[in-house]
């Protein structure tokens, strides 16, 4: 079965563009989480969904980060404008409830702000 | 709020020997789960195991074993016959009951097994 599938691996942008990351869950996985990776702050949890509906976003850090998942099978993040300080790496993680906890995490998007 | 902190940024360990990591985490909670993931150069974060707090008989995978103390707050990961393989970033994380997959991470541990 494959895993968790993240898109772009890597990306460049300039400060100010529009940037969509993308990823697909474990088939039959319920729940998906959106979680960014930084030096400073670490992993943090920004989103996440049950049933395709969000449960929890506190951890989105202002609104020009919005998330969706339009199915069961596909999520995106989306920033608008991008700033410097969004540069991180950006992990999508699904889990079915019957899984005790744990996690399958992407490969993550390595983004880059210029 | 919880927290998780691992007190140790970096750590190296000579191929076959053993190694320990430290985590301590701070809770209010009684009912929860404790984990390590693993995050080798790949990126990808891997499951390494797991402990759920109500039970008392530490976890075991394999090498990997962890100590846990629930009235210190402590999780310790302990790897035997180091590997190369292992080399990678240890993060601890907790995760509290109902499960809904919100894991608090700490700062995270690189480990190096030196061959």
């Amino acid at each position: 079965d494959a895993g968790v599938i993240q898109s772009p691996r890597h990306e460049v942008t300039e400060m100010g563009q529009e940037v969509t990351l993308r990823c697909k869950p474990i088939s039959g996985h319920n729940s998906l989480f959106w979680y960014r990776q930084t030096m400073m702050r670490g992993l943090e949890l920004l989103i996440y969904f049950n049933n395709n509906v969000p449960i929890d976003d506190s951890g989105m850090p202002e609104d020009r980060f919005s998330a969706k998942m339009p199915n069961a099978s596909f999520s995106t993040l989306k920033i608008q404008p991008s700033e410097p300080r969004d540069s991180a790496v950006y992990f999508c993680a699904s889990s079915h409830r019957e899984n005790t906890g744990e996690l399958f995490f992407g490969e993550g998007s390595r983004l880059t702000v210029l | 709020a919880q927290t998780v902190t691992q007190s140790q940024p970096e750590m190296s360990v000579q191929e076959a020997e053993t190694v320990t990591l430290s985590c301590t985490y701070d809770t209010s909670e009684s009912n929860y789960y404790l984990f390590w993931y693993k995050q080798p150069p790949s990126r990808q974060m891997i499951l390494v195991i797991r402990q759920e707090a109500y039970k008392q008989q530490n976890a075991t995978e394999n090498r990997f074993s962890v100590n846990f103390q629930k009235a210190a707050k402590s999780f310790s990961l302990k790897i035997s016959d180091s590997q190369l393989g292992d080399t990678a970033m240890y993060f601890c994380a907790f995760m509290k009951r109902p499960l809904t997959g919100k894991l608090i991470f700490g700062q995270g541990t690189t480990l190096q097994v030196k061959p």
